[in-house]
């Protein structure tokens, strides 16, 4: 299994700035993803966070928004920047576990912007 | 591209009741299909995944799927509802090895009344 930390769990923000988003892992994985869920709805994949270079992000999302960082195995970054009011949503991180066995899912940041 | 369809977006059922919540998808090759429950407050946790083999599925807190190729569905289902079974549910296609780009449907919200 595994264990994944995500902060902060929640935060209100103001319009232009921008958020970073922490997911720590208690093991180390390979797999590692960004998902948004928008108030109402379902969850979007943003983008793979790839260890050691760029991540790779889905259609709709882009690096300049939505940069990510992977510096190694258990942890990962995910900025919002410039932020509007429509990017309100919850922020989840997500692992395959080492015997890739499932996708885990942190318990999200949930993010108003204001 | 895939997608997943719930055309239930909330049901409510009694209490001891039987249950089946509809999921229909979209994928050129073999699918890889989750369903996943998502609680107030809590994250998402995998109830059952078919990857191949038995095309009825068990999973946790005795819930089922199967897996109906000619009908491109993959149904959950449990026999006796009980008042915790209240939640979201979500049912997710995932391509290239099962957990890459896993794409998720809208959601079935259920109530349980008593």
């Amino acid at each position: 299994s595994a264990v994944i930390s995500q902060k902060p769990s929640r935060d209100i923000c103001q319009r232009g700035t921008s958020l970073t988003i922490q997911c720590q892992v208690d093991s180390q994985v390979t797999m590692m993803f960004w998902y948004r869920q928008q108030p109402g709805q379902s969850l979007t994949l943003i983008a793979t966070a790839n260890q050691g270079s760029e991540a790779t992000y889905e259609s709709g999302f882009v690096i300049d928004k939505f940069p990510i960082s992977r510096p190694n195995l258990t942890f990962s970054t995910l900025t919002v920047s410039n932020m509007s009011p429509e990017d309100s949503s919850i922020y989840l991180c997500s692992v395959v576990g080492q015997a890739n066995e499932k996708l885990f899912f942190g318990s999200g940041t949930q993010l108003s912007v204001l | 591209a895939q997608s997943v369809t719930q055309p239930d977006i909330h049901i409510t059922v009694s209490e001891g009741a039987s249950l089946e919540l509809r999921c229909n998808y979209s994928y050129g090759a073999t699918p890889y299909l989750f369903w996943y429950v998502q609680s107030p407050g809590q994250g998402l946790q995998l109830l059952l995944k078919y990857f191949s083999g038995d095309t009825l599925v068990q999973g946790i807190k005795g819930f089922e799927a199967e897996f109906k190729r000619s009908q491109s569905s993959f149904n959950l289902r449990k026999p006796s509802v009980h008042w915790s079974d209240a939640a979201e549910y979500f049912c997710a296609v995932g391509a290239r090895g099962g957990y890459q780009k896993v794409t998720f449907g809208t959601g079935t919200k259920l109530q349980v009344i008593p």
